[in-house]
C-alpha cells in the first residue's frame, strides 16, 4: 500500500492567515491526490482532487499544488468557518489511502 | 444532487457479523465506483473497499478476509458485510461516491457485548 504522511499534524492560526498544509506519499502518485475538510460530528467534505481542481463550490481561497510524492494545500486569507481538520488521500492505486490529518484551529 | 445514507445496527456483537446498507439517490448507479470508508474514534480514515455496478469490487488487503461488499442496481443500493468483529471494529462508517465525492453522514457502529 501507498502510506501517506501529512505535516504539521496541527497548527494554529488566526484569521486572516495563510496557511500551508503538507503531504507526502511513500511512493509517486501521478497527481492523484485528494483533499477533505472534516470538522467535529461530520462526514468529511472534498475540497480539491487531481491535486489542484477545485471542487464545486469550494471557495476559490483554497488551492492545491505538487507533483510525485510531495503535494500541498494552501488556504490563503484563513476564515472562521476552516477551522477543521484536513485529510490528504492518493486514488492512483487500487487501495485507497488517507494521511493522518493536519488539525487547524484558532491561536 | 446525489444523496448517500447508511443504515444499520448500531451496536453488533463480538464475534458476529456487521451489515451496513448505503442508499443512494439523485446519480446515476452505473456511471461511479461505490466506496466504504470508516474512522475509528480519534483515529484515521480507513478505506475498505469499493464496488462498480457490475459487481467488481476492490478490497482494503488488511479487511480481504472478513469484508464482502455487493450491489443491488435495482434497488440503488450497495452493502457492508464484515465478519468476527472485534472492539477494533468500532467505528463510524461511511459511504461514499468514487474515492469520497460525496459522503453519507456516518454510522456509528459499536462492537459490544
Amino acid at each position: 500500500d501507498i502510506q501517506m504522511t501529512q505535516s504539521p499534524s496541527s497548527l494554529s492560526a488566526s484569521v486572516g492567515d495563510r496557511v500551508t498544509l503538507t503531504c507526502r506519499a511513500s511512493q509517486g502518485i501521478r497527481d492523484s491526490l485528494a483533499w477533505y475538510q472534516q470538522k467535529p460530528g461530520k462526514a468529511p467534505k472534498l475540497l480539491l482532487y487531481a491535486t489542484s481542481r477545485l471542487e464545486s463550490g469550494v471557495p476559490s481561497r483554497f488551492s492545491g499544488s505538487g507533483s510525485g510524492t510531495h503535494y500541498t494545500l494552501t488556504i490563503t486569507s484563513l476564515q472562521p468557518e476552516d477551522f477543521a481538520t484536513y485529510y490528504c488521500q492518493q486514488y492512483y492505486h487500487t487501495v485507497l489511502t488517507f494521511g493522518p490529518g493536519t488539525t487547524v484551529d484558532i491561536k | 444532487q446525489v444523496q448517500l445514507q447508511e443504515s444499520g445496527p448500531g451496536l453488533v456483537k463480538p464475534s458476529e457479523t456487521l451489515s451496513l446498507t448505503c442508499t443512494v439517490s439523485g446519480a446515476s448507479f452505473s456511471a461511479y465506483h461505490w466506496s466504504w470508508i470508516r474512522q475509528s474514534p480519534g483515529k484515521e480514515l480507513a478505506w475498505i473497499g469499493n464496488i462498480y455496478y457490475t459487481g467488481t469490487t476492490n478490497y482494503n488487503p488488511s479487511l480481504k478476509s472478513r469484508v464482502t461488499i455487493s450491489i443491488d442496481v435495482s434497488k440503488n443500493q450497495f452493502s457492508l458485510t464484515l465478519s468476527s468483529v472485534t472492539a477494533a471494529d468500532t467505528a463510524v462508517y461511511y459511504c461514499a461516491r468514487d474515492m469520497g465525492a460525496t459522503w453519507g453522514q456516518g454510522i456509528v457502529v459499536t462492537v459490544s457485548s
